[in-house]
C-alpha cells in the first residue's frame, strides 16, 4: 500500500494568483499522477508526472496552466497558476502500489477561488 | 457518449436491502476493472477489482461481461456504512492503472 499527504488541504485564493500543492508519498514510485474533481462529478486525469523528465499532459491540460515538478520518487507539486473561479475543484495525487493496478489517492486539496 | 457510464442514483434503500449498480464502457480493448468507493470529502478507495470470471468478497460481488462491456456491483444486506458514491474504473490496459478513467459514480445512501 502506499500513504500520501497533501499540502494544503483546502484554500480560499484570489482569482489571477498561483497555488502550488504539495504531494508526498511514503514509498518510492516510479509514476505520480494528478487529478481533479469538480463539483459532483467524477475525477479527471490532468497529467503524470514523472522523476526526471517532463510530465505528460492529457487533453485540455497544458503545462503553462498546471506546471508540475517532479524532483524525485517520493514528492511532487502541482501549481494552479493564473487561478479562475473555474479552476474551483478538488485535486487529487495518485499512486499504482502494491500492484499493477491498484491506486491509493491522497487526501485532496480543495481549491476555491473567488 | 461518455468512456465510462453509470447510474448516477441515488439509490436509497433501508438497511438489509440488496442493491445493484451497472456501469457500461465504451472502449472495447480495456483490459482491467475497478470498483472504487469515497466517501463524503473524502478520497476515493478501492473497493475491489473485477475479473471476467466475477469475483465475491463478502457481501460484495462484481461481475463482468466483455461481450456487452458492462460491470456490476451487487451489495447484499446493506449496511449504514455502506452508503457512498460508487465508481467504475475501467483501464485500458494492464500496467499503468494511474491512466484510468473514472465513472462520474453511484450514490447509495443506506437508511435505517
Amino acid at each position: 500500500s502506499a500513504v500520501i499527504s497533501q499540502k494544503p488541504s483546502r484554500d480560499i485564493c484570489q482569482r489571477g494568483t498561483s497555488l502550488t500543492i504539495q504531494c508526498q508519498v511514503d514509498s518510492q514510485v516510479t509514476m505520480m499522477f494528478w487529478y481533479r474533481q469538480q463539483p459532483g462529478q467524477s475525477l479527471t486525469l490532468i497529467a503524470t508526472a514523472n522523476q526526471g523528465s517532463e510530465a505528460t499532459y492529457e487533453s485540455g491540460f497544458v503545462i503553462d496552466k498546471f506546471p508540475i515538478s517532479r524532483p524525485n520518487l517520493t514528492f511532487s507539486t502541482l501549481t494552479v497558476s493564473n487561478m479562475s473561479p473555474e479552476d474551483s475543484s478538488i485535486y487529487l495525487c495518485s499512486v499504482v502500489a502494491g500492484g499493477p493496478s491498484e491506486q491509493f489517492f491522497g487526501p485532496g486539496t480543495r481549491l476555491t477561488v473567488l | 457518449r461518455k468512456e465510462v457510464e453509470q447510474d448516477p442514483g441515488p439509490f436509497n434503500v433501508p438497511e438489509g436491502a440488496t442493491v445493484a449498480f451497472n456501469c457500461t464502457y465504451s472502449n472495447s480493448a480495456s483490459q482491467s476493472f475497478f470498483w472504487y468507493r469515497q466517501d463524503c470529502r473524502k478520497e476515493p478507495k478501492l473497493l475491489m477489482s473485477v475479473y471476467s470470471s466475477g469475483n465475491e468478497d463478502g457481501r460484495f460481488t462484481a461481475q463482468l461481461n466483455r461481450a456487452s462491456q458492462y460491470i456490476s456491483l451487487l451489495i447484499r444486506d446493506s449496511k449504514l456504512s455502506d452508503s457512498a458514491t460508487y465508481l467504475c474504473v475501467v483501464n485500458p490496459n494492464n500496467t499503468n492503472a494511474g491512466k484510468s478513467t473514472f465513472g462520474d459514480g453511484t450514490t447509495l445512501t443506506v437508511k435505517p
